[in-house]
């Protein structure tokens, strides 16, 4: 069964860093690609940065460009998402999720965490 | 990035009504467009991909069309555990962005 569990969550200061980290098992994580996905409260859904399954492409949102970096340790089935300089704006539940690809060309989320809550307060 | 638009934002329906919400985007995705349901303090769920494709596990009265940019989740016959938020989501171009959200009440 596939298991998809974050942690790293916490309280933090403006300006501060907190490092998330999702544990994956039940499937073999090193042939998908990933993704961390974010739910402001009583907001919508907002996809900030996916990695493919070897590390070599990476993308982020305009909204964590150069503050957020993501990455993946394939031997220990482990993503991680260091958050730098954050702001209010970055408090949300941050969801990792699998990515499957379906007829080689288009994709779709079809595993997430339970999600991990940061909260970005003084 | 492809913009998506959601309608409507929120609806309220019966147990047994049939209920359509629509995802429109910016430009033509082909039909690389994905529907998830989430309910209050959990996970989103994938329901449909590639626009009429039911995850497995999904219930048959889920149903998805469209291509281009206009598309459709059908719910034929909502049930009381369908009451949700539902959410459009593009894979035809990073980043993969998502609708606002369509919330069905009672």
């Amino acid at each position: 069964e596939v298991h998809l569990v974050e942690s790293g969550g916490d309280l933090v200061k403006p300006g501060g860093s907190l490092r998330l980290s999702c544990t994956a098992s039940g499937f073999n994580f090193s042939n998908y690609s990933m993704n961390w996905v974010r739910q402001a409260p009583g907001k919508g859904l907002e996809c900030v940065s996916s990695i493919t399954s070897s590390g070599r492409y990476i993308d982020y949102a305009d909204s964590v460009k150069g503050r957020f970096t993501i990455s993946r340790d394939n031997a220990k089935n482990s993503l991680s998402l260091q958050m730098n300089s954050l702001t209010a704006e970055d408090t949300a539940v941050y969801y990792c999720a699998r990515e499957s690809i379906w007829d080689l060309r288009t994709s779709y989320f079809d595993y997430w965490g339970q999600g991990i809550l940061v909260t970005v307060s003084s | 990035d492809i913009q998506m638009t959601q309608s409507p934002s929120s609806l309220s329906a019966s147990v047994g009504d049939r209920v359509t919400i629509t995802c429109r985007t910016s430009q033509s995705i082909n039909n690389y467009l994905n529907w998830y349901q989430q309910k209050p303090g959990k996970a989103p769920k994938l329901l449909i991909f590639a626009a009429s494709n039911l995850q497995s596990g999904v219930p048959s009265r889920f149903g998805g069309s469209g291509s281009g940019t206009d598309f459709t989740l059908t719910i034929s016959s909502l049930q009381p555990e369908d009451f949700a938020t539902y959410y459009c989501q593009q894979s035809y171009s990073t980043p993969l962005t998502f609708g606002g959200g369509t919330k069905v009440e009672i």
